[in-house]
């Protein structure tokens, strides 16, 4: 069974512009879930999507959203860049998400911010 | 407010030494507790689940243990190999949620 995968792997941005992360869970679950991975902060959750709906949210500024599809397929969009958004983006997708379930995360996709 | 802490933040031993990573937090009302992997610049990979109701869950050469009365988990590493040198990171379930929180997680270089 293939594994969660992101695109793109690598982005680099300049201030100001917007970027879209695109994420494709294990197939079969229902549940994606972001997250913001910086040397500094570490892990931080930014929201979880099932059902095309987002269950979930973070304590991240609105110019963090994201949405999913009925396939599943989830993406997050970060507008108004800022140099502090650099970091490594990951999502992991569940079958059912919420507290039970084993979350598998994807590669991730490594944003500069120049 | 969970808290998960992990100490040390980095780890170096020789190869096959048997070792143990350490993971605690704040609110013992857990429903599950997870170990991931991390190898540099890379996702990270699920190594073991362990549930409230579990007192340990192995796979292989790991071992994971759960005291949820004292907010601790170990994860035991047997007769390590160069091959598991990585970040290895604990993470708890915020309430009934999906949201994980994740410890900073302690960085492993194992020695030829």
């Amino acid at each position: 069974k293939a594994g969660v995968t992101q695109t793109p792997r690598y982005l680099i941005k300049t201030r100001g512009q917007q970027v879209t992360l695109s994420c494709s869970p294990i197939s079969g679950h229902r549940s994606v879930s972001w997250y913001q991975q910086t040397p500094g902060q570490g892990l931080q959750f930014l929201f979880e999507y099932f059902s095309e709906t987002q269950r979930n949210k973070g304590n991240f500024p609105g110019r963090f959203s994201g949405r999913q599809f009925s396939n599943s397929r989830s993406e997050m969009n970060v507008s108004t860049l800022e140099l502090g958004d650099s970091a490594l983006y990951l999502c992991a997708s569940s079958i059912l998400g919420g507290h039970t379930d084993t979350q598998y995360f994807g590669p991730g996709t490594r944003l500069t911010v120049l | 407010k969970q808290e998960v802490t992990q100490i040390p933040a980095a780890l170096s031993v020789p190869e096959g030494e048997n070792l143990v990573l350490n993971c605690s937090f704040t609110d013992s009302a857990i429903y599950n507790l997870q170990w991931f992997r991390q190898d540099p610049g890379k996702g990270l990979t699920s190594l073991l689940l362990i549930q409230s109701s579990q007192r340990e869950q192995t796979s292989g050469r790991l071992n994971a243990s759960l005291d949820k009365s004292s907010g601790r988990s170990t994860l035991y590493i047997a007769a390590s190999q160069p091959g598991d040198s990585a970040t290895y990171l604990c993470a708890v379930p915020f309430s009934n949620t999906g949201k994980l929180i994740f410890g900073q997680g302690t960085t492993l270089q194992v020695k030829p």
